[in-house]
């Protein structure tokens, strides 16, 4: 089946440092990333949708100059967390999407602790 | 726009014992249901999807979940469950239109469930 490969699984940074995380489509092509964000032991809130080729839409709150959205090509997302502070730590889910197929695939999520 | 209701936040349960997770929807329009599980610190797995036809749906690891459209509910059951199935469970829904430039439409997750086995 679709497997999205995610990495890194968890990552420590040090706060004001910037942190990319990859996801990859491993054999399919993903028209759509969906960048979620979970805190601990809630629902997982959308960040984003990208699309391939098009700058992402971002949901109402989220700041696009702090979480940058790359959907360069149809296998390969990333979402890069700029001048990461404390409160930025939390657990990061892509999903991809492929038209061809009516399924949301999602990554293992990364662990990211800014100290 | 749609939203999603999981009632039990925790679900206890002993093992061999049935259970059934809760999940009540609200849209204007008709949609799609998922039912996802995640084990700690991973991504979500698919359990089983609705999108058409009948209207009970078998998943993966022995679940399955009925769509009630008049009850606007699509619960999760299993007859009998494991230790292994201790995990938490999301509920999400997708309305059915694609976006107006082809994009995939955004899942919107409950709040999730957590179930536990007990020995």
């Amino acid at each position: 089946g679709a497997v999205v490969s995610q990495h890194p699984s968890r990552v420590i940074c040090k706060s004001g440092t910037s942190v990319k995380i990859e996801c990859r489509s491993l054999d399919f092509q993903a028209t759509t990333m969906f960048w979620y964000r979970q805190f601990p032991k809630q629902s997982l809130m959308l960040m984003a949708t990208s699309n391939e080729g098009s700058k992402a839409t971002y949901e109402q709150g989220v700041e696009k100059d702090k979480f940058l959205i790359n959907h360069a090509s149809l296998t390969l997302s990333t979402l890069t967390v700029t001048s990461a502070h404390p409160e930025d730590s939390s657990f990061y889910i892509c999903s991809a999407r492929t038209r061809a197929n009516y399924g949301y695939t999602f990554g293992s999520g990364t662990r990211l602790t800014v100290v | 726009a749609q939203s999603v209701t999981q009632l039990d936040s925790q679900v206890p349960v002993f093992e061999e014992a049935p259970v059934e997770l809760r999940c009540n929807y609200s849209s204007s329009v008709s949609v799609y249901l998922f039912w996802y599980v995640q084990y700690p610190n991973q991504g979500l797995q698919l359990l089983l999807k609705y999108l058409s036809g009948s209207t009970l749906v078998k998943g993966i690891n022995g679940f399955e979940a009925e769509f009630n459209k008049s009850q606007t509910s699509f619960h999760l059951r299993k007859p009998s469950v494991h230790i292994s199935d201790t995990a938490e469970y999301f509920c999400a829904v997708s309305d059915q239109s694609e976006g107006s430039s082809g994009s995939a439409r955004q899942l919107t997750f409950g709040s999730g469930t957590q179930l536990t086995v007990l020995p």
